[in-house]
């Protein structure tokens, strides 16, 4: 079945610590994108990336970092340069273009005490 | 960014009601898009709008695209126990492929 992939689905951290969430996808999509989420809150952008080896910053990328090596992949490291780094974490992918909706993985819970 | 006002935050109802959530934005927007997200999990897309004054239903939802483009809402009819969740609308405005989201409305749904 074609999807994206998130894991580990809950990761714990002392404070300090940098830690690498994964996202795979195989649905062939482009485009690939990071958000945080609050408790109730909504969406908030991190990185995207349109293409292979080129990423941009969203709207909150302080404290963290993204590379772009393979299609597939898009992982997301949140640094110890992050403040607030517990939240729950949404990996998204798309195909190009304007219309493209965003198709979402299952998301990992970071928790950092 | 752009900003997106979702409302209501919140709804508790009781099962077999209708409901209705909108969203509204100062700017216009060229795609519209309401997400369901069950808890812990991720967001799934519900029904897709390219076009102002576009209906479209998905079972027993129906949403529609503001005809000035900045707004949209999306309705639920005869509300069942498994429509709880949070409910995202997301809009796209200008040439880029981002999306803006709002803040989402809680529904609770009382058997």
């Amino acid at each position: 079945d074609g999807g994206i992939t998130q894991s580990p689905k809950y990761l714990f951290r002392k404070e300090g610590q940098n830690v690498t969430l994964s996202c795979e996808q195989n649905l062939n999509h482009d485009a690939m994108y990071w958000y945080r989420q609050d408790p109730g809150q909504g969406l908030r952008l991190i990185y995207y990336s349109q293409i292979v080896n080129d990423f941009q910053k969203g709207d909150i990328a302080e404290g963290y970092s993204v590379s772009r090596e393979k299609k597939e992949s898009f992982p997301l490291t949140v640094t110890s340069a992050q403040k607030n780094p517990t939240a729950f974490y949404l990996c998204a992918s798309s195909e190009t273009g304007t219309s493209s909706p965003l198709h979402f993985g299952n998301g990992t819970r970071l928790t950092v005490t | 960014g752009q900003q997106l006002n979702q409302s209501p935050q919140s709804m508790f109802i009781q099962e077999g009601e209708d409901v209705s959530m909108n969203c509204t934005s100062s700017s216009i927007f060229n795609t519209w898009l309401w997400y369901k997200q069950d808890p812990g999990e991720g967001p799934v897309l519900l029904i897709a709008l390219y076009k102002a004054g576009e209906l479209t239903s998905n079972g027993r939802l129906t949403a529609q695209f503001g005809i000035t483009r900045k707004d949209s809402f999306l309705n639920i009819s005869a509300s069942i126990p498994s429509d709880v969740g949070i409910y995202f609308c997301a809009g796209r405005y200008g040439a880029g492929n981002m999306l803006t989201f709002g803040g989402g409305t809680r529904l609770m749904v009382k058997p």
